[in-house]
């Protein structure tokens, strides 16, 4: 099955900085590469995917770039609010119908 | 926009008691899911289930079981509570979009959740 490695577990930056998460994966087959967002005490929400005839994808301020040879991705984010504060995670597909999850990065942003 | 309905939001068992989680979508979706959140683990998937009375295991499995009688609900049941499943669980539903294997690509639409501690 499907290993999905993210890193770091949390990130502190100052609000306008850029923060950037990588996700690994181990499957060389899969091709659908989304990314999470959850805020405090809400449910994890989709804020952008990317699929692998692409090497990059963005919207507004947030990026998802993919490295298919290396098998890593990587989510960006510029300029960063404190409502960008918020645990990410990135996934994978497994076989037909699932997703695995990286174990999440906990972005904290002050202003 | 999609809801996906959780029962409870807080629920408190004992220890060997039988515990039902309910689950409720209301887009007509094909796909429901049942994941479980802990610090530093991430989300684990503990059963799915593609189609009414359809279920397959995920990930972690073991202590849980699930029941599918209408599309629309998905019900995690554990059998005898154990301390160890004091946890988050989040239910999720999503369209089934035929793909290749690996290339899955429907958005998971996740309920608010169900903090279960069990004493």
């Amino acid at each position: 099955g499907e290993n999905v490695e993210q890193h770091p577990s949390t990130l502190s930056v100052q609000e306008g900085d850029s923060a950037v998460i990588k996700c690994t994966y181990s499957d060389s087959a899969s091709n659908y590469f989304p990314w999470y967002k959850q805020e405090l005490g809400k449910r994890p929400q989709l804020i952008i995917d990317i699929r692998s005839n692409v090497g990059e994808k963005k919207d507004q301020r947030i990026a998802v770039t993919l490295n298919k040879t290396a098998k890593h991705f990587s989510l960006h984010i510029t300029e960063t609010q404190p409502e960008d504060s918020a645990v990410y995670f990135c996934a994978a597909p497994t076989g037909y119908s699932t997703l695995t999850f990286g174990k999440g990065t906990m972005l904290l942003v002050s202003p | 926009d999609v809801k996906v309905t959780q029962s409870s939001r807080y629920l408190v068992k004992r220890t060997g008691e039988k515990v039902f989680l309910e689950c409720v979508q209301d887009m007509d979706h094909e796909n429901m899911f049942w994941y479980r959140q802990d610090p530093g683990l991430g989300l684990r998937l503990i059963y799915f289930s593609y189609d009414v009375k359809m279920k397959e295991k995920g990930d972690i499995p073991e202590g849980y079981s699930v029941s599918r009688e209408k599309k629309e609900r998905f019900s995690l049941i554990l059998e005898s509570a154990s301390t160890n499943q004091t946890s988050m669980y989040l239910c999720a539903s999503s369209l089934e979009v035929r793909s290749l294997p690996n290339s899955y690509n429907s958005p998971l639409h996740f309920g608010n959740g169900t903090r279960l501690t069990v004493t």
